[in-house]
């Protein structure tokens, strides 16, 4: 059964660092496009990126390049997302989710299974 | 980047209604077109993929059409258990965007 097992929320001040991770299990981590879905306060879900745990080949969605780093430590099973300097404006739910893929119809950018998400908030 | 447009962004129908959300690309997309569902309080599911098909385990009251720039997800019959929101995502070119999303109520 595939997973993806998110770690907790966290609440930190503006301007502090975070990372957060996603461990998948049930399937061939290294082997499968990892995405990151950001859900602000009663919002819709934006595309933050995705990257492929074998190479840690990354993509960024344009509004989110530079904003946070993406990688991955295939040796354990997990992905993270990381903020050098936390905004207010990152207060958000945050999901981490597997591409989908069966047999020849495989993707990247679309997904499957989804964590359960973390929730971040960022308050002086 | 890509674009992409919602319309309604909320609605409410009358169970057994046939309830129609309509998604638009800024450019074409060819097929490469996902429909997610997000019930409150809830994770999003996948419904629908490469436009029109059907998620595994999603109940066929559920279909999508479209190509190009203009897609639409239908609830043949809608039913109190999909009352949620839900939110259209091209996965074009190994980049994703999604819908603003259109929220689903019971009338």
């Amino acid at each position: 059964e595939v997973q993806l097992v998110q770690s907790g929320a966290v609440v930190k001040k503006p301007g502090e660092s975070l990372k957060i991770s996603c461990k998948g299990s049930g399937y061939s981590f290294p082997d499968y496009w990892i995405g990151w879905v950001r859900q602000m306060p009663g919002k819709g879900l934006e595309w933050m990126g995705i990257i492929y745990p074998s190479d840690a080949d990354t993509t960024y969605s344009p509004s989110f390049q530079g904003q946070v780093t993406i990688s991955a430590d295939k040796s354990i099973n997990v992905t993270y997302l990381q903020w050098s300097s936390l905004k207010a404006s990152d207060t958000a739910m945050y999901y981490c989710a597997r591409q989908y893929c069966h047999g020849a119809n495989c993707n990247p950018a679309m997904f499957e299974y989804w964590g359960p998400g973390t929730q971040i908030t960022v308050s002086s | 980047d890509i674009q992409m447009t919602q319309s309604p962004s909320s609605l409410s129908a009358s169970i057994g209604d046939r309830v129609t959300i309509t998604c638009r690309a800024s450019q074409g997309i060819y097929h490469y077109l996902a429909w997610y569902q997000q019930k409150p309080g809830k994770v999003p599911k996948l419904l629908i993929y490469a436009a029109s098909a059907l998620h595994s385990g999603v109940p066929s009251r559920f279909s999508g059409s479209g190509s190009g720039t203009d897609f639409t997800l239908t609830i043949s019959s809608l039913q109190p258990e999909d009352v949620a929101s839900y939110y259209c995502q091209t996965y074009n070119r190994g980049l994703g965007t999604f819908g603003q999303g259109t929220k689903v109520e019971i009338k």
